[in-house]
């Protein structure tokens, strides 16, 4: 079954610096990949969605892109702020309707 | 701003108590979910609806219930709580199928 493989560890970036997150998945390429934000205590937020025929995704400062053939979606935060400090999860279309397959998230902290 | 409320932000019970989760969206979403969400996982999917008086099993449906009566109010019922189901629960509804989640802020459900 599909699985979803982010960085466990917290990553550190400096401010004004570009920080990028990894989700890399096992199997079939998914339609679709999610980005949610998720600060503590309190539920996850959508960012982007980016589709199989999609390169690239952008807004404002985040950018989305997705590699069908490394099985890889890169999460991307340019000119970072530590407003941007807080867990990041990716979310892939499951085996069926309506199933997410959540990856467990990685802790972004961005310092001053 | 659309919202997704959950009744409670922290919930202390007893094992083997009947326990109520309520979540009231005010989108006009036919899709409604419950997941749980513990240290180091990923969410995973309790039940969803995608329509008043639909409901269908997730990932995890043992020792819970679901009760959709009207389109805005989806309630997850433990029917004899346990300390294994100790967990972060957080509603979320969308437009379409499995796009762009919105989420509660979650119930901390401590069951003692």
């Amino acid at each position: 079954s599909q699985k979803i493989e982010q960085n466990s560890e917290a990553l550190n970036i400096q401010e004004g610096k570009t920080a990028t997150l990894t989700c890399n998945y096992t199997n079939y390429s998914p339609a679709y990949l999610q980005w949610y934000r998720q600060d503590p205590g309190r539920g996850p937020v959508f960012l982007l969605l980016i589709r199989e025929n999609e390169k690239e995704k952008r807004k404002e400062r985040l950018k989305v892109t997705f590699d069908t053939t490394l099985k890889q979606s890169l999460f991307h935060i340019t000119a970072s702020q530590p407003a941007d400090s807080a867990t990041y999860l990716c979310a892939l279309d499951g085996d069926s309707n309506y199933q997410l397959i959540w990856g467990a998230g990685t802790k972004l902290i961005i310092k001053p | 701003d659309v919202k997704v409320t959950q009744s409670s932000r922290y919930l202390v019970k007893r094992t083997g108590e009947k326990v109520f989760l309520e979540c009231v969206q005010d989108m006009d979403h036919e899709n409604m979910f419950w997941y749980r969400q513990d240290p180091g996982l990923g969410l995973r999917l309790i039940y969803f609806s995608y329509d008043v008086k639909m409901k269908e099993k997730g990932d995890i449906p043992e020792g819970y219930s679901v009760s959709r009566e009207k389109k805005e109010r989806f309630s997850l019922i433990l029917e004899s709580a346990s300390t294994n189901q100790t967990s972060m629960y957080l509603c979320a509804s969308s437009l379409i199928q499995n796009e762009k989640l919105f989420f509660g802020s979650g119930t901390q459900l401590s069951v003692l």
